[in-house]
């Protein structure tokens, strides 16, 4: 199993453009999710998903849009890139069961510069 | 919604000694208490977690406790080594809503 995969590995953007980080997962898990991590903040929740064609915000959804058409894929869209948008994004997955979610697997993360 | 505030920020110790961070959660509805370790350049890994309805969980070297009535959750780690040098974080989970504690930077000294 590759387990949870994220591409591009790396990106420079300039301020307005637009992208889609990729995420995919191959272990059949309902619960995906998507994390921005910047110095001395933590990780905080971007968007997630409990299942295909269910999404939901998390605490710093605004400048981004999620979709879940299957259950393997989870892409994350930036509309207009902003440099406030530059962090390391971090795509998880993991069981989902009556609402209650298990270990989260990440992804090797996507750094992301705006300029 | 929830708030996870984590501590200390950062934490030195000598190898073979213990470390302990703690962690304070604001919803009580919370139900699910990951701990992650994460090592530069690298996507946070799961060391341990625990439910609402556990008070205690071991593996090795490594254990968390769980206190409801105070909401809050701490990591021990007992015979600290080089490797465990990293950053930690805790989280809190309800109804698929994970959200993380600030971080902990532990540095074991040799």
């Amino acid at each position: 199993n590759a387990g949870v995969t994220q591409t591009p590995k790396f990106q420079v953007l300039k301020t307005g453009q637009s992208m889609t980080l990729q995420c995919a997962q191959d272990m059949n898990h309902e619960y995906m999710s998507w994390y921005r991590q910047d110095p001395g903040m933590g990780l905080r929740l971007i968007h997630y998903s409990v299942g295909a064609g269910i999404t939901d915000q998390g605490e710093v959804p605004n400048g981004y849009n999620v979709s879940r058409s299957t259950t393997e894929d989870f892409p994350l869209r930036l509309l207009s890139a902003a440099p406030s948008q530059t962090s390391v994004y971090f795509c998880a997955s993991s069981y989902a069961t009556s609402g209650d979610i298990g270990p989260q697997y990440f992804g090797p993360g996507t750094r992301l510069l705006v300029l | 919604g929830e708030n996870v505030e984590q501590h200390p920020s950062t934490l030195s110790v000598q190898e073979g000694d213990s470390a302990v961070i703690k962690c304070t959660y604001s919803d009580s509805a919370s139900n699910y208490f990951p701990w992650y370790k994460q090592e530069l350049g690298k996507g946070p890994q799961l060391i341990i977690d625990i439910r609402s309805n556990v008070g205690e969980k071991k593996d090795q070297r490594i254990a968390v406790t769980l206190n409801k009535t105070a909401k809050h959750f701490s990591l021990h780690i007992t015979e600290t080594q080089p490797e465990d040098s990293a950053v930690y974080f805790c989280a809190a989970s309800k109804t698929g809503k994970l959200i993380f504690g600030q971080g902990t930077e532990l540095s074991v000294k040799p």
